[in-house]
C-alpha cells in the first residue's frame, strides 16, 4: 500500500533563518506531487506541483522554493524564512494520469515564524 | 481568474441532512471533488464528479451540474464526527487542482 511521510511536525523557526520541509512517498512510482500551505482556518493555497523528477512548477511567487530530487522525494526550502510563511505545510500524491483527481495527503508540517 | 465559492460554515443537528454547496468559475474544468478536514489532521478525499449527476458513497453524495458550474456535497445520517471542514477543488487545465476556502460543518446533538 502506499503511503506517504511528512517531517518534521512541528517547527518553530525564526524570521531569516532557511527552511527545510520532506515529504516523500512509499509504494507508488512516479506520483504527481503537490506542496499546499493553510493558513489557519483557511483553504489550501498550491505552493509547487511536479510531474516528475527535477520538473518544478511554481504557484505563487515567493521566497519559497521546492525540489525532486529523486521519483518520490519532494522538498521544500526557503532561504530566509518571513513571519508572513507561517501556517500548516501539506504534501499530497497523486496518481500520474488518472482519471480521478484523489489527492493523498501526508500528515502535514506546523511551522510557526516568530 | 479563477475562484470557488462554498458557504463558510454550516451548523446541523445530529441525524439531520446538510447540503453544501460550490460554484465555481476557472479557466478549465475537468472535474470536482471533495475533501474533508478534521482540525489539526490532513484532507481526506471523498469524491470526484466528471460528469453531471449525483454520485452515492454510503451517507454521503455529490451532485455537480457543469452547465451551471455549481455542484454540492450532500450528507445525511448526520454524525457528531462529520463535524470537521470540507472542501471542494476543481481539476483544472493542466496538472493542478484548485480548492474552495471550505466550509466548517458544525453538527450539535
Amino acid at each position: 500500500s502506499q503511503t506517504i511521510h511528512q517531517w518534521p511536525a512541528t517547527l518553530v523557526q525564526p524570521v531569516g533563518s532557511p527552511l527545510s520541509l520532506e515529504c516523500t512517498v512509499e509504494g507508488t512510482s512516479n506520483p504527481n506531487l503537490y506542496w499546499y500551505r493553510q493558513a489557519a482556518g483557511r483553504g489550501l493555497q498550491l505552493l509547487f506541483y511536479s510531474v516528475g523528477i527535477g520538473q518544478i512548477s511554481s504557484e505563487v511567487p515567493q521566497n519559497l522554493s521546492a525540489s525532486r530530487p529523486q521519483d518520490r522525494q519532494f522538498i521544500l526550502s526557503s532561504k530566509k524564512l518571513l513571519l508572513s510563511d507561517s501556517g500548516f505545510y501539506l504534501c499530497a500524491w497523486k496518481v500520474a494520469g488518472g482519471d480521478e483527481d484523489e489527492q493523498f495527503f501526508g500528515p502535514g508540517t506546523r511551522l510557526t515564524v516568530l | 481568474g479563477q475562484s470557488l465559492e462554498q458557504p463558510s460554515e454550516v451548523t446541523a443537528v445530529e441525524g439531520a441532512i446538510v447540503q453544501i454547496n460550490c460554484t465555481y468559475q476557472t479557466s478549465g474544468f475537468y472535474g470536482l471533488s471533495w475533501y474533508q478536514q478534521h482540525d489539526g489532521g490532513a484532507p481526506t478525499f471523498l469524491s470526484y464528479n466528471a460528469l453531471d449527476g449525483l454520485e452515492e458513497t454510503g451517507r454521503f453524495s455529490s451532485f455537480l451540474s457543469r452547465s451551471d458550474s455549481y455542484g454540492y456535497l450532500l450528507l445525511q445520517e448526520l454524525q457528531m464526527k462529520d463535524s470537521a471542514s470540507y472542501f471542494c477543488a476543481v481539476k483544472g487545465g493542466g496538472f493542478k487542482t484548485i480548492f474552495g476556502a471550505g466550509t466548517r460543518l458544525f453538527v450539535k446533538a
